[in-house]
């Protein structure tokens, strides 16, 4: 029973696109959050929403940019994208209160050529 | 803003032996360190976490420990089996009521070797 889903687990994409990473959640979480994942680096945050149209920047956010319009879904859009951007993107989501803490999907493997 | 560091970045025990992973964190304002692990080619799934209030939490092979003093927390796996070969993920959050996001360690990749 998958609760947090991204829509790609593969994805190719030229230097220069517009890529839009879809993220949606059936679990009622107010906060969701889009990190990168890169080998001896962990787990970046990109940019996080703890409300519908509401978006914070996190560590990373440089060349991202977010949308949140409905609570169960959160947008990561790379505006062009470049190769060092190439990474797995994570999607999570939690209550504001953080009981049981994240929920993670599945990721986003990206390529940029 | 808050750092959280991890050691070590590898880990290789016989199955059997214990493990310990080790974190600390910069910010005396966080109150909230829950432990992720990630199989390969799998996403991050929470472990156990504990709050500030408290000093230790067990459940079954495992137990985090947090040090406020020193502000460092353990993960603890007990009798290791091999399906317990995964990264494994320190975080920290802050307390606060605007402050809704974790702060993650560099994470460990846990070896148990039958």
């Amino acid at each position: 029973d998958v609760k947090v889903t991204q829509s790609s687990r593969y994805l190719v994409k030229r230097t220069g696109e517009k890529v839009f990473l879809e993220c949606v959640q059936d679990m009622d979480h107010e906060n969701m959050f889009w990190y990168r994942q890169d080998p001896g680096l962990g787990l970046r945050l990109i940019y996080f929403s703890y409300d519908v149209k509401m978006k914070e920047k996190g560590d990373i956010p440089e060349g991202y940019s977010v949308s949140r319009e409905k609570k169960e879904r959160f947008s990561l859009i790379l505006e062009s994208a470049s190769t060092n951007q190439t990474s797995m993107y994570l999607c999570a989501s939690s209550f504001r209160d953080f009981r049981g803490g994240y929920t993670f999907g599945s990721g986003t493997r990206l390529t940029v050529v | 803003g808050e750092n959280v560091e991890q050691h070590p970045s590898t880990l290789s025990v016989q199955e059997g032996d214990s493990a310990v992973i080790k974190c600390t964190y910069s910010d005396s304002a966080s109150n909230y360190f829950p432990w992720y692990k990630q199989e390969l080619g799998k996403r991050p799934q929470l472990i156990i976490d504990i709050r500030s209030n408290v000093g230790e939490k067990k459940d079954q092979r495992i137990a985090v420990t947090l040090n406020k003093t020193a502000k460092h927390f353990s993960l603890h796996i007990t009798e290791t089996q091999p399906e317990d070969s995964a990264v494994y993920f320190c975080a920290a959050r802050r307390s606060g009521g605007s402050n809704y996001k974790l702060t993650f360690g560099k994470g460990t990749l846990l070896t148990v070797n039958p």
